[in-house]
């Protein structure tokens, strides 16, 4: 099964400054990855799938093959992007991350 | 198209009682997944279904617990003599096949 790996459990950063965060994936031949995101009091929603390689609310992800990563990048962040955030892989089976919770600080 | 439905909302059972936990998926969507999430945790994936079909429950517990996703009618996740471990968020989502996933708003189960 294709599996993803959040390290971060928790994130803080302030407003304005760059974010981060990672997901690692471990398994062989085309991956197919997602990233969801939970904000306070809302259900899960697709924030960007990376074959579509388009940037929703300033996030992009690029896949590195090499690294065998799928990290969700911002440079600048915003308060309204604190949340949760999941990578998962796709395909039929959708093994999320453990999830990072992300915080903005003003 | 009113999204993924799950109901109840909320549920409060006491230790030893069943809960029963309803999702119905988007129209035309026939791929169905149970997620739980425990406070401070991330989301945990639980099972997979198709019409009438357990695709992959190894993230479900051995004992208890139970799902079904009938030709017609809702999914169903059933825990069976609820303990107090159980309480936490459950969440259903739907897709078509290798499409991404759309949410229900969880019930929240809380066991007294």
């Amino acid at each position: 099964a294709q599996r993803v790996t959040q390290p971060e459990k928790l994130l803080s950063v302030f407003k304005g400054a760059p974010v981060e965060l990672k997901c690692n994936y471990s398994y062989s031949g085309s991956p197919e990855l997602f990233w969801y995101v939970q904000y306070s009091r809302q259900r899960l929603q697709l924030l960007l799938r990376h074959i579509s390689r388009e940037s929703i609310k300033g996030f992009t992800a690029d896949l590195n093959k090499g690294e065998t990563s799928f990290h969700l990048k911002k440079p600048f962040a915003q308060e309204e992007d604190s949340a949760m955030y999941y990578c998962a892989p796709g395909g039929n089976q959708f093994y999320f991350g453990t999830g990072t919770s992300l915080t903005v600080i003003p | 198209n009113a999204g993924v439905m799950q109901n109840p909302r909320h549920l409060v059972r006491r230790r030893g009682q069943e809960a029963r936990l309803r999702c119905s998926p988007m129209k035309g969507h026939s791929h169905v997944y149970w997620y739980r999430q425990l406070p401070e945790e991330g989301l945990k994936f639980m099972v997979y279904l198709q019409k009438e079909n357990i695709i992959d429950e190894s993230g479900m517990p051995k004992e208890r617990f139970s799902a079904e996703f009938p030709k017609e009618g809702p999914s169903i996740l059933r825990i069976q003599q609820v303990v107090r471990g159980d309480s936490a968020a459950y969440f259903c989502a739907s897709s078509r096949r290798n499409e991404k996933l759309f949410f229900g708003s969880g019930t929240q189960l809380s066991v007294l």
